[in-house]
């Protein structure tokens, strides 16, 4: 159960370019997220997924694609790259859960995704 | 907007039980309490959840007032392993269902945990 993984770990791009960052989750989880990662800031939403098929924006979307074609994969594209867009990203996957001691607000991260625009 | 306020940084002793405070004064009705935990170059790892009172799991304790306008995350003898950024997210993800999703999971700056020999 390899739970929520990231493709790739590392990628350098210049201003222009695009780019797909993947994300798989093996917990069949109906939720899934992208967060992006900025230094002495906290997490913030670019997109989510509440089921295949599904995407909606969250709080920082402008510059980001996202596709959720089968249930476990949540894809995040970046058409053309740029400086600001320099972040670590995270993907996290949740359930739908109605457990007492564990709610879908339980997420599950990734490792991340070190992005560079150069 | 249930934004978050939590202090940047607390320092402790090894064996020191340490409490982190979070400041949530917009939390709605339906909003729940998770914290979590980030080490460096890895994803923020779930640690407890709740909604009013006291939770407590087999790592730390999770105390909400009546109000739910904060809530405190306890942990009990701490070591130099828990040492890492600790995250106070008030949301409620059911929402999400419903559109609109884009101040339901807000998570804060951060509290960096330094422990000490």
């Amino acid at each position: 159960n390899a739970g929520v993984t990231q493709t790739p770990k590392f990628r350098v791009l210049k201003t222009g370019q695009s780019m797909t960052l993947l994300c798989a989750q093996d917990m069949n989880h109906e939720y899934m997220y992208w967060y992006r990662q900025d230094p002495g800031m906290g997490l913030r939403l670019i997109h989510y997924s509440v089921g295949e098929g599904t995407t909606a924006k969250g709080e920082v979307p402008d510059g980001y694609n996202v596709s959720r074609l089968k249930k476990q994969n949540f894809l995040l594209g970046l058409e053309s790259a740029a400086p600001s867009q320099t972040s670590v990203y995270f993907c996290a996957s949740s359930p739908i859960g109605t457990s007492i001691t564990r709610r879908t607000d339980t997420q599950y991260f990734g490792p991340g995704t070190r992005l560079t625009v150069l | 907007l249930a934004k978050t306020t939590q202090p940047i940084s607390m320092d402790s002793y090894e064996g020191q039980e340490v409490n982190i405070t979070c400041s949530h004064n917009n939390i709605a009705t339906n909003d729940y309490i998770t914290w979590y935990q980030q080490f460096p170059s890895q994803g923020p790892r779930f640690i407890i959840q709740g909604y009013k009172t006291k939770v407590t799991n087999e790592v730390a304790s999770l105390f909400i007032p009546a109000d739910r306008k904060s809530s405190t995350l306890s942990l009990p003898r701490v070591s130099l392993s828990d040492t890492a950024v600790y995250y106070c997210l008030v949301g409620d993800i059911g929402a999400l269902n419903y559109g609109g999703a884009t101040n339901k999971l807000i998570f804060g700056t951060g509290t960096l945990l330094a422990v000490q020999p």
